[in-house]
Order: C-alpha cells, then structure tokens, then sequence
C-alpha cells in the first residue's frame, strides 16, 4: 500500500539554525512526491515537489531529495526565519490515481 | 491567485445531526476532493471527484458521506448523521491534471 511516515513534532529551533524535517514513504511504482505547509489560520500550500528519483524539489530556501534507495523525501533549510513557523506535511501522489497520501505533518516554531 | 475557498470555518453540531460542509474549488479545475484530518493524525483521503461523479473513495466515506456539485462552482460533503468520532478538520482540494493539489483552508467540525 501507499503511506508517507514523518519525524514526530513539534520540533523549536532558533533563528539561523539549521533545519532537517525526516519523511519517509511506501509506495507501489514511482510516486510523486510533495511538501505542503500549512501557516496558522490557512489552507495546506504547496511547498515543493519531485517527480521522479533524484530530482530535488526547491522553494524559499528548502530542499528535499527525492531518493528511491531510502524511499525519502527529507525537507532540509539551511537557516530559518521566524516566518518559517507552520505545519509541515510530507505527501505522496501514487504513479496510478490521484488521491494525496499524507504524513502525520510536523509542527515548526521557530524563535527569535 | 485563485485560492480554494471552505465555509464555514468552523461548524459545531450535535451527534445525530445533518451538516453540510461547502467548497468552491478554482474554477477551471476539473479533479475535486476532500479529505479530513482528526487532531493530531494524519490528514486521511475521503473521496473524488470528477465529471459529475465520484472516481475514487476511502473505506471512510461511508453510506453516511455524499458529494455533491449542485452548481457547477460549489463542490459540498454531506453527513447525515453526525457522530463524535467524525470531529476534524475536512480540506476541500482541487486540481486541474498533471498539477498538484490545492487545498482550501479547512472547516473544523466539532459534533458534541
């Protein structure tokens, strides 16, 4: 079957530091894989995508990988911001269907 | 930028009662769907939509679940008779193929 696990939250950094949020996934055939996010008071918004294995997906100074050898999908940023605060969730579309499989989502504050 | 829209934000309602969650998707997109998350679970897939009918559902939409697009822009999840356990957030999400999903910002149904 199609499931996504995620690194349990909350997770609190401070400014600057690095960051690393884990997704790991089971899939039959080649996914596509997503990061959404999810700002207080909002709807999920797309964070960024990989289509295919080895493809990096990047927006706003995240990055994630897409490696079949692991089957993950790990959301990285170098420095965060304050207004990086939110819900994360990792999220796969299966090769067949178009249904969203979803992580259990990680929430991120970041302080100043 | 068009946006999916949900209303009401929040619904509060008591066991046994109808509730009519509402959407409107982006206008030219074609794939609609809604999926639930209960606090701190995963987001969870119910069902979609497409040419009038449903292509997909989750074992979760059960007989107590109905779709609908009444209108051609509105797109609503019915339940008929509510129980506590369906208290969650539900997500409306739409698509317009090869494109990714996206989601409007949920309606908090509390059943009491």
């Amino acid at each position: 079957g199609n499931s996504v696990t995620q690194m349990e939250g909350p997770v609190t950094l401070s400014e600057e530091a690095f960051l690393t949020i884990n997704c790991t996934y089971t899939a039959t055939g080649y996914p596509s894989l997503f990061w959404y996010v999810q700002y207080p008071g909002e709807g999920l918004q797309l964070l960024l995508k990989a289509t295919k294995a080895d493809d990096k997906g990047s927006n706003k100074g995240f990055e994630a990988t897409y490696r079949k050898e692991t089957t993950s999908f790990h959301l990285e940023k170098g420095s965060v911001q304050v207004s990086d605060s939110a819900v994360y969730f990792c999220a796969l579309r299966p090769w067949a269907g178009n249904q969203f499989y979803f992580g259990t989502g990680t929430s991120l504050t970041v302080i100043p | 930028e068009p946006e999916v829209t949900q209303t009401p934000s929040h619904q509060v309602t008591q066991m046994g009662q109808e509730v009519i969650l509402r959407c409107v998707p982006i206008s030219n997109h074609l794939y609609f769907y809604w999926y639930r998350q209960i606090l701190g679970q995963k987001v969870e897939f119910l069902v979609s939509f497409y040419n009038n009918e449903i292509s997909e559902k989750s074992e979760i939409f059960d007989d107590q679940f109905s779709v609908e697009r009444p209108d051609g822009s509105n797109f609503t999840l019915k339940i008929r008779s509510t129980k506590l356990e369906d208290s969650a957030m539900y997500f409306c999400a739409s698509t317009l193929p090869p494109a990714e999903q996206y989601f409007g910002p949920g309606t908090r149904l509390t059943v009491t």
